[in-house]
């Protein structure tokens, strides 16, 4: 089993670009849920995928926004991208089953850089 | 909003035993998490506690949580060089999906 797999590991764009990250979740696993994480602090939530729907999104503008598959793979999107938007960005996958967090797997994330 | 807050930086000596401590402020929360964080990798869930618990222990690692006062800590005993990493709390509550972080404790381990 190959995880949780993100693509590209790392990414340099420029202010005002548009771009798109990949995750394809752990086998079995059916939820999606994406976090950005700025150098020096911990993740935040940007939002999650079930159903091919958005379930839930944290404080996030609209410039982020995202998309699920079929089979169940993920992509993130951001439009107009700003300087503060360089960070790691990581995807978790779960089950949507019980209290789906406790098995939650997050992958190795895309480096994003902003110049 | 609601908070999780720790202290950022923890150095001990090789053997020893490390405790990371971690604050929040959200009644509601049902299950704690602590992840490890290696450079370069995502991230590496190391053990979570219920809300309903006051400890869990495995292996080298003991968590405890004190629901009172809403702190949880991690305790490792007989620290090792390959356990430096930076340790992150993080919290969910009952009817949420997305876990909320703190903003990581780096452990440094000395030989």
């Amino acid at each position: 089993d190959a995880g949780v797999t993100q693509s590209p590991t790392h990414l340099i764009k420029t202010r005002g670009q548009q771009v798109t990250l990949r995750c394809s979740p752990k086998s079995g696993h059916d939820t999606v849920s994406w976090y950005q994480q700025a150098l020096g602090q911990g993740p935040q939530f940007i939002f999650q995928y079930y159903e091919e729907e958005e379930r839930q999104r944290g404080n996030f503008p609209d410039r982020f926004s995202g998309h699920q598959f079929p089979n169940y793979s993920s992509e993130l999107n951001v439009n107009a991208l700003l300087l503060g938007d360089s960070a790691l960005y990581l995807c978790a996958s779960s089950p949507d089953r019980g209290h789906r967090n406790t098995e939650a797997f997050f992958g190795q994330g895309t480096r994003l850089t902003v110049v | 909003g609601e908070d999780v807050e720790q202290s950022l930086f923890l150095s001990v000596r090789e053997g020893d035993s490390s405790v990371i401590n971690c604050t929040y402020t959200d009644s509601s929360s049902t299950y704690l998490y602590w992840y490890k964080q290696e450079p370069g990798a995502g991230l590496q869930l190391l053990t979570y506690i219920f809300s309903n618990m006051d400890m869990k222990q495995d292996q080298r690692l003991t968590v405890l949580l004190n629901k009172k006062d809403k702190h949880l800590s991690l305790r490792i005993a007989d620290t090792q060089t390959g356990d430096s990493a930076i340790y992150f709390c993080a919290e969910t509550s009952l009817n949420n999906n997305d876990m909320r972080f703190g903003a990581g404790t780096r452990l440094t381990v000395k030989p």
